[in-house]
């Protein structure tokens, strides 16, 4: 079973940010939030992945609750491209760096 | 680097024949990982091979499945007999080895349907 929970859907402007919430209540102190999307017909892409501290890079920002048991990804200003699904995720070494897929948020960028 | 590449890109056969599935890692990786992924059940993992050793083959979902890595530059999943349930989308993905958690990198995918 999954760990995270997503809503299924949203939508977002183009331009604007996207906020992507994901709860993780039972997030245990060596695992790690990862963030994949998959656009339509590809293979699942990373986004960003993070511990405990907030983490950016050049595709997204990624901000974890003190207690860890939730986090966002943010899409500082979303394009038509960026329109798919997303997928939280949380995982450790110690499992192998099995990615467990849940359901996801699908998120449609709008003009 | 070309990433991960799959091969065939699309495969369509008959209920009953045997279906090989290839899978080329991105150059250096240590791990490669074989997924599934349908309408009903999502994404899931297959199984997972460590420097080409299979380390977690409960995803398989029966006997009919079977899974190689005969080096680190390649990998095969194959299905025989192959049964109309099989049609789904076969991913492969592969990441480096490291002391701290490493991504995992996608191909783009088998399209396979079993008439």
């Amino acid at each position: 079973d999954a760990k995270t929970t997503q809503p299924p859907s949203m939508d977002c402007a183009e331009g604007r940010a996207a906020n992507l919430p994901c709860n993780h209540s039972t997030i245990s102190g060596n695992e790690y939030v990862y963030w994949y999307r998959q656009i339509h017909s590809q293979g699942p892409q990373y986004i960003i992945h993070g511990l405990k501290n907030n983490e950016t890079n050049e595709m997204a920002s990624l901000i974890i609750t003190e207690d860890r048991k939730s986090s966002t990804l943010i899409l500082p200003h979303a394009t038509l491209r960026d329109t798919a699904v997303y997928y939280c995720i949380v995982s450790s070494k110690a499992a192998g760096n099995k990615l467990t897929f849940g359901g996801g948020t699908r998120v449609l960028v709008k003009p | 680097d070309a990433g991960v590449i799959q091969s065939p890109r699309h495969e369509v056969t008959e209920m009953g024949q045997e279906v090989t599935l290839r899978c080329k890692p991105i150059s250096g990786h240590d791990y490669l990982f074989w997924y599934r992924q349908t309408m009903m059940r999502g994404l899931e993992l297959l199984i997972y091979f460590n420097n080409n050793v299979p380390i977690d083959d409960s995803g398989m979902p029966e006997d009919r499945f079977s899974a190689k890595m005969p080096n680190a530059s390649f990998s095969t999943l194959k299905i025989q007999p192959s049964e109309p349930r099989d049609s789904a989308v076969y991913f492969c993905a592969s990441s480096p080895m490291s002391g701290s958690q490493e991504t995992q990198y996608f191909g783009p995918g088998t399209r396979l349907l079993v008439l």
